[in-house]
């Protein structure tokens, strides 16, 4: 139980271009779900909260305008990188909220190269 | 702020035992986590402590003392496997964010 996926798994695109990457719980619910991102050889950061039915909730630094974060059903959020700029290249990785309110269950990552 | 410090390498032989520490200042605190993390992949996790005291699950082992700010991972029989990444992360309390330590990377050697 409690596996989170992510779609696609990786993805190449054009500078100037926009994402989409999604985070579906497969096997529960999930109210509240993170998106974090990566650097190489670098720590998770977390980019924001997710939560379902109301606006996501941004880092400090992380700009709302460029990150769309949309949590429509309790089973998936999608994170939009829009306008993407090499700088945005990066290992991006979700997770949900257990039932415990404490355990967070990881998707396994998306790595974004933007050329 | 937050502030969660681990040393960034470390390196063991196979079959000794490694300890990796983890210090935190944190404005809150609702647990801590270790998460294994290899190259490219996402974090699994490994253990949780919310009480003082030492947790064992099998070769792994974590320790939390919540008046020092302070916790360890301690692996054992260490196999060639084990080379990953090792992420302290806190529950701060405030709607179950965690923030991650900067990581220890582990490089098990013959």
């Amino acid at each position: 139980g409690a596996v989170v996926s992510q779609h696609p798994s990786w993805v190449i695109c054009k500078s100037g271009t926009s994402v989409k990457i999604e985070c579906r719980s497969l096997d529960f619910q999930a109210t509240t779900m993170f998106w974090y991102r990566q650097f190489p050889k670098q720590s998770l950061m977390l980019m924001a909260t997710s939560n379902e039915g109301s606006k996501a909730t941004y880092e400090q630094g992380v700009e709302k305008d460029k990150f769309l974060i949309n949590h429509a059903s309790l089973t998936l959020s999608t994170l939009t990188v829009t306008s993407a700029h090499p700088e945005d290249s990066s290992f991006y990785i979700c997770s949900a909220l257990g039932a415990s309110d404490h355990e967070q269950f990881f998707g396994p990552g998306t790595r974004l190269t933007v050329l | 702020g937050q502030n969660i410090d681990q040393p960034t390498e470390m390196t063991a032989t196979e079959g000794a035992i490694v300890q990796i520490n983890c210090t935190y200042q944190t404005s809150g605190f609702n647990g801590l986590f270790w998460y294994q993390q290899h190259a490219g992949e996402a974090p699994t996790f490994l253990s949780y402590n919310v009480l003082d005291g030492l947790e064992e699950k099998g070769r792994f082992s974590s320790f939390l003392s919540r008046s020092k700010g302070y916790s360890y991972l301690l692996l054992k029989e260490l196999q060639m496997k084990d080379s990953a990444s090792y992420l302290c992360a806190v529950n701060t309390g405030t709607a179950s964010k965690l923030t991650f330590g900067t990581g220890t990377r582990l490089q098990v050697t013959l």
